[in-house]
């Protein structure tokens, strides 16, 4: 299977900073690398897929870039709603795995 | 807009089967997608247990797929999932998903607000 990382695993920051979250996968995953937010209590949500590409109604401050082993999560300024935990999901092969999660906390 | 809703048992004696079923609302689930099973024990992370085209056609973690069945019915625009022999192992909070992708791996699009099962005597 193949392993998925992210740094950091929590994160303190206030509305309107700009945050960017790592995820790094054990091998080469192209740009088969999904995000998700997760609030507790709700249901997780598709925030990008194919690294790079915005769910529909998902806000434009969110963006992803990276390719290969190597990935980034942006939130170019944050609203409150967007404090929650971040999974990101490789979709290269099977099984599909999940990075342990960052936990987004207001400071 | 597409909704999932997971419904079940909370408690799952061990070596019992886990059941659980999923309602769709908002899209029939022979008009296509996947649909798929995702589970998180307490404090750890998100697994894959599986999922299945709506003609039947299915995808089993390896590490579960000796214990798991997942079974649509597009009559009732529902999909379920059995997991048999269980152990305390194998509680969490499960989810149901629908899931896309141009690969045999998947991503979900869509998921449910999840159910805890708890395996215990």
């Amino acid at each position: 299977d193949i392993q998925m990382a992210q740094s950091p695993s929590s994160l303190s920051a206030s509305v309107g900073d700009r945050v960017t979250i790592t995820c790094r996968a054990s091998q080469s995953i192209n740009r088969y690398l999904n995000w998700y937010r997760h609030k507790p209590g709700k249901a997780p949500e598709l925030l990008i897929y194919a690294t790079s590409s915005l769910e529909s109604g998902v806000p434009s401050r969110f963006s992803g870039r990276g390719s290969g082993t190597d990935f980034t999560l942006t939130i170019s300024s944050l609203q409150p709603e967007d404090f929650a935990t971040y999974y990101c999901q490789q979709s290269y092969s099977t099984p599909p795995t999940f990075g342990p999660g960052t936990n987004l906390e207001i400071k | 807009q597409v909704q999932l809703q997971e419904s079940g048992p909370g408690l799952v004696k061990p070596s019992e089967t886990l059941s659980l079923t999923c309602a769709v609302s908002g899209y029939s689930i022979s008009s296509g997608y996947y649909w798929g099973w995702i589970r998180q024990p307490p404090g750890k992370g998100l697994e894959w247990i599986g999922n299945i085209y709506h003609f039947g056609n299915t995808f089993y973690n390896p590490s579960l797929k000796s214990r798991v069945t997942i079974s649509v019915d597009t009559s009732k625009n529902q999909f379920s999932l059995n997991l048999s022999s269980v152990t305390a192992a194998d509680t969490a909070v499960y989810y149901c998903a629908r899931a896309r992708g141009d690969t045999s791996s998947k991503y979900p699009d869509n998921w449910g607000q999840g159910t805890l099962v708890t395996v215990s005597s």
